[in-house]
């Protein structure tokens, strides 16, 4: 069966400094790869997504960057933290497919940006 | 852009008590999926209805969708405690992506 991890649970940055959050399927091949930020009480913000190796389109222009370097690997970066960086980071896959499928998602990682 | 939004935002019932809440969206759909998240964590897939499909069963869920309305309607049955999440509908665009709603807070009090 399919397995979604995103690491680490949880993390608390000084503003300024910098993020690697990284997320990770199994079981599948060739997923749809997505990366979401969910204010405190909101809704979904997608951020980025990926239909292939190196294949990055972004949603939101940012202090944000993503990366695919393997088939199953999801990498959301930022140089420098802002306060309004904080939040809770969701990953998800969906099969590449045509019309929109269910995604799965991860557990999330909460991002505090002090 | 969030395309679906869910009403009402927040919802308080007794336990046993049905939940109600509806997604309106903007431009055509092929599908239209309800997700539920529990506090703090990730989401879960529980319905997807298509397009041309009018009601859909799962469980104790039952969806409903009206694309001349363009809304769709979730509703939960005989509540319990465990039901209390947030709730979300996602609408697709002809491409890779999910547009989500804000989401309805339920809560099911014991």
């Amino acid at each position: 069966s399919q397995t979604i991890h995103q690491w680490p649970a949880t993390l608390v940055q000084p503003v300024g400094s910098p993020l690697s959050l990284e997320c990770t399927v199994e079981g599948t091949s060739n997923p749809n790869l997505y990366w979401y930020r969910q204010a405190a009480g909101r809704g979904l913000q997608l951020l980025f997504y990926s239909v292939g190796i190196g294949q990055i389109s972004s949603e939101v222009p940012q202090n944000l960057s993503a990366s695919r370097p393997q088939d199953r690997q999801f990498i959301l970066s930022s140089k420098k933290l802002l306060l309004s960086d904080s939040g809770f980071y969701l990953c998800a896959w969906t099969q590449m497919s045509g019309p929109q499928e269910t995604q799965y998602f991860g557990p999330g990682t909460r991002l505090l940006v002090l | 852009s969030q395309q679906g939004e869910e009403d009402p935002q927040a919802l308080s019932i007794q336990e046993g008590e049905n939940a109600t809440m509806n997604c309106s969206y903007k431009t055509s759909i092929n599908n239209l999926q309800w997700y539920r998240q529990n506090s703090g964590r990730g989401l879960v897939h529980l319905i997807l209805i298509r397009s041309n499909e009018r009601e859909k069963h799962s469980g104790r869920l039952r969806v409903t969708l009206d694309t001349s309305k363009k809304s769709s309607s979730l509703l939960i049955t005989a509540s319990r405690a465990a039901d209390t999440a947030s709730y979300f509908c996602a609408t697709d665009s002809n491409d890779y992506k999910l547009s989500f709603g804000a989401g309805t807070t339920v809560t099911v009090r014991a």
